[in-house]
């Protein structure tokens, strides 16, 4: 059973606008959350967090949004660059990280 | 080097060999992670070092599988009589403190491919 869901496989967002990638899970028991951003043949880089206790958290262009009623957090990105093209991973945690499958993002010129 | 290095890079085995992937982390980094990450998936958790002891090996799919630091530095993830389903990215990550909720850095990973 996939305890941290990325529904959509890939995105494809225009420069300039807001990319939203989306994520569900459904442990209750997930207390911090975590965005990665990967690279072609790199490892995952960390973008982004926030812990339970918070609705949102911004960093510059990134913010995370968390529905703890929903299981529900989003990463919005804008303005969205042609550099934030790569595969965007979110991830939960109560003991280990749990990622999701991932989601594709292509920006678009 | 300023990062979390993993060698090698790829590795290709014939079905039945054994393997052993290396990770060296970040200098003075107490935590050290494996990851297994299968084609069009999301890391999954292996195991968990803090310093030169495995607190957490939950993670490994097989008694095959086997991990070491012995040192709290450099850690070896060993595959024996590799399968085919052993197949997939094996990522390292390391974090500056002995907790599982800081931020940790990953290696480039290993491609293995099992034949």
């Amino acid at each position: 059973d996939q305890q941290v869901k990325q529904n959509s496989p890939s995105l494809s967002v225009q420069e300039g606008r807001i990319s939203i990638l989306n994520c569900d899970y459904t442990n209750s028991m997930f207390d911090y959350f975590l965005w990665y951003k990967k690279y072609p043949a790199e490892g995952p880089t960390f973008l982004i967090s926030i812990s339970s206790i918070k609705d949102k958290n911004e960093d510059g262009r990134f913010t995370v949004f968390l529905n703890k009623s929903a299981k529900h957090l989003s990463l919005h990105i804008v303005p969205s660059q042609p550099g934030d093209s790569a595969v965007y991973f979110c991830a939960a945690s109560a003991l280990e990280l749990v990622f999701g499958q991932g989601t594709r993002l292509t920006i678009n010129p | 080097g300023a990062g979390v290095s993993q060698s090698p890079r790829y590795k290709v085995a014939k079905r039945g060999q054994d393997v052993a992937l290396r990770c060296d982390p970040i200098s003075g980094h107490v935590s050290l992670f494996w990851y297994q990450q299968a084609l069009g998936q999301g890391p999954e958790f292996l195991t968990y070092f803090q310093n030169e002891a495995q607190l957490d090996k939950s993670g490994l799919p097989s008694d095959r599988f086997f991990a070491e630091r012995p040192e709290g530095s450099v850690s070896t993830l060993k595959i024996q009589r590799t399968q085919q389903e052993d197949s997939a990215v094996y990522l390292c990550a390391s974090s500056l403190e002995g907790t599982l909720f800081n931020e940790q850095f990953f290696g480039p990973g290993t491609r293995l491919t099992v034949l």
